[in-house]
């Protein structure tokens, strides 16, 4: 696509219950970030793709966190048992690699609220 | 470790006149790249300009540029000829080439322009 897409934008889900994140990064783009921005916060990192495989998943917070990645191409994060101190926007962002000046091109970001 | 510091949580800046944004980092990785990100109230993370380790040259794009101290470890964002939408945060990153492919984020600063 000609851009990142992120669904959903917004995500209101109820304390304890499962919820997932899903990015299509850019036709091409072999790399994919996931970064969590909590209000007024900078970013977090979660986990980087190379393909499918995660060579980076040290900033997952608690195992509740997982992600895949199929077909090179759509990832999937998927948050476990919500608690509200899940509450933030995931933002996910693509590049065409892990070489030189390739940019991260980000997503708009998935809004979400546990109440 | 890799580190990417800003320490001006908060800038303002008169319309037309130029502002410097503070970046440091750190990094053992001989060989990297240095980015800044534009994110304005809307939440979109935009790409803004590219430093590399080796370049000799700092970057300009347009009315951006990256003053690069490689011995200092900064790398400060010159905004000339500030304008209303130029109010946003920024955020430097950092992304070493041969230590993962991790970027790394500074916790921003929020810049306002003053009419």
């Amino acid at each position: 696509g000609a851009g990142v897409s992120q669904s959903p934008s917004n995500k209101v889900t109820e304390k304890g219950k499962d919820v997932e994140l899903r990015c299509d990064p850019i036709s091409g783009h072999t790399a994919l970030y996931w970064y969590r921005q909590s209000l007024g916060q900078g970013l977090e990192f979660l986990i980087y793709f190379q393909g499918n495989s995660a060579p980076d998943k040290s900033g997952l917070p608690s195992d509740r966190f997982s992600a895949e990645r199929t077909g090179g191409s759509v990832s999937t994060l998927t948050i476990q048992r919500t608690q509200q101190e899940d509450s933030a926007v995931y933002l996910c962002a693509s590049s065409l690699g892990p070489q030189g000046a390739n940019v991260l091109t980000f997503g708009a970001g998935s809004r979400l609220t546990v109440l | 470790a890799q580190k990417i510091t800003q320490t001006q949580p908060g800038m303002f800046v008169q319309e037309k006149e130029a502002v410097t944004l503070d970046c440091t980092y750190d990094t053992s990785d001989p060989s990297y790249g240095l980015f800044w990100y534009k994110q304005p109230s809307s939440g979109e993370m935009i790409f803004l300009i590219y430093q590399g380790s080796y370049d000799q040259q700092n970057a300009t794009e347009g009315r951006y540029s990256l003053n690069f101290q490689k011995a200092r470890k900064s790398a400060n964002l010159v905004i000339s000829a500030s304008q209303l939408g130029d109010s946003a945060m920024y955020f430097c990153a950092m992304r070493p080439y041969n230590t993962g492919n991790q970027f790394y984020f500074g916790t921003g600063t929020s810049l306002t322009v003053i009419p």
